[in-house]
């Protein structure tokens, strides 16, 4: 596709159900990465997908949360048991090979998840 | 803790004059700063970056100044437009490891340029 697309655009869920974010890289992009911006606060990175490479989950805040990549493309992150406070804007970025800093990330528009 | 700052929440400014967006990092490890620019219900994007071996990175009416030695950036827009209204994040990322484009991003500036 010509830029990263996320689905669904807006998700509203109650408080303890599971949600699924799907987000699909720029085609030939093998790097992804997952950041969330809550209100007031800049983007947080959560997640970062390399080719086959184990991911780094370093900023994924609890065992709720989880991510997947598959076929080295499309991924889905996946909140379990949402509490108010995941309530942000989830933004997915992907990159050419990812083994560069010098490369630029492209995002996604997001999807914004409110917990009620 | 905010590794990376930007401590002006918004900035408005007159249509033509210098807007100047300024970002402060405590992670002495950042040794690459870029900025963003974001439109509402759009994803963040790419608009300037530059390397700590840089004191200065000018693209057009853009310009990114790095002060290492008070760990600061500022960016600079002259002349200012209506459309460069958005929101604007300060970004920054460390050599080593192998998360390469692992970006910490300060808060946003919201900038209005007023016509």
């Amino acid at each position: 596709g010509a830029g990263v697309s996320q689905s669904p655009s807006n998700k509203v869920t109650e408080k303890g159900k599971d949600v699924e974010l799907r987000c699909d890289p720029i085609s030939g992009h093998t790097a992804l990465y997952w950041y969330r911006q809550s209100l007031g606060q800049g983007l947080e990175f959560l997640i970062y997908f390399q080719g086959n490479s184990a991911p780094d989950k370093s900023g994924l805040p609890s065992d709720r949360f989880s991510a997947e990549r598959t076929g080295g493309s499309v991924s889905t992150l996946t909140i379990q048991r949402t509490q108010q406070e995941d309530s942000a804007v989830y933004l997915c970025a992907s990159s050419f090979t990812g083994t560069s800093k010098l490369e630029r990330e492209y995002f996604g528009a997001g999807t914004r998840l409110s917990v009620l | 803790d905010q590794q990376v700052k930007q401590n002006s929440p918004s900035l408005s400014v007159q249509e033509g004059r210098i807007s100047i967006l300024n970002c402060d990092y405590t992670n002495s490890m950042f040794d690459y700063f870029l900025w963003y620019k974001k439109y509402p219900a759009e994803g963040p994007t790419f608009l300037i970056s530059i390397s700590s071996i840089k004191d200065k990175n000018e693209d057009g009416r853009f310009t990114v100044f790095l002060n290492k030695s008070a760990k600061h950036l500022s960016l600079h827009i002259v002349p200012s437009q209506p459309g460069d209204s958005a929101v604007y994040f300060c970004a920054a990322s460390a050599s080593g490891g192998t998360s390469y484009g692992k970006l910490t991003f300060g808060q946003g500036t919201i900038l209005t340029v007023h016509p």
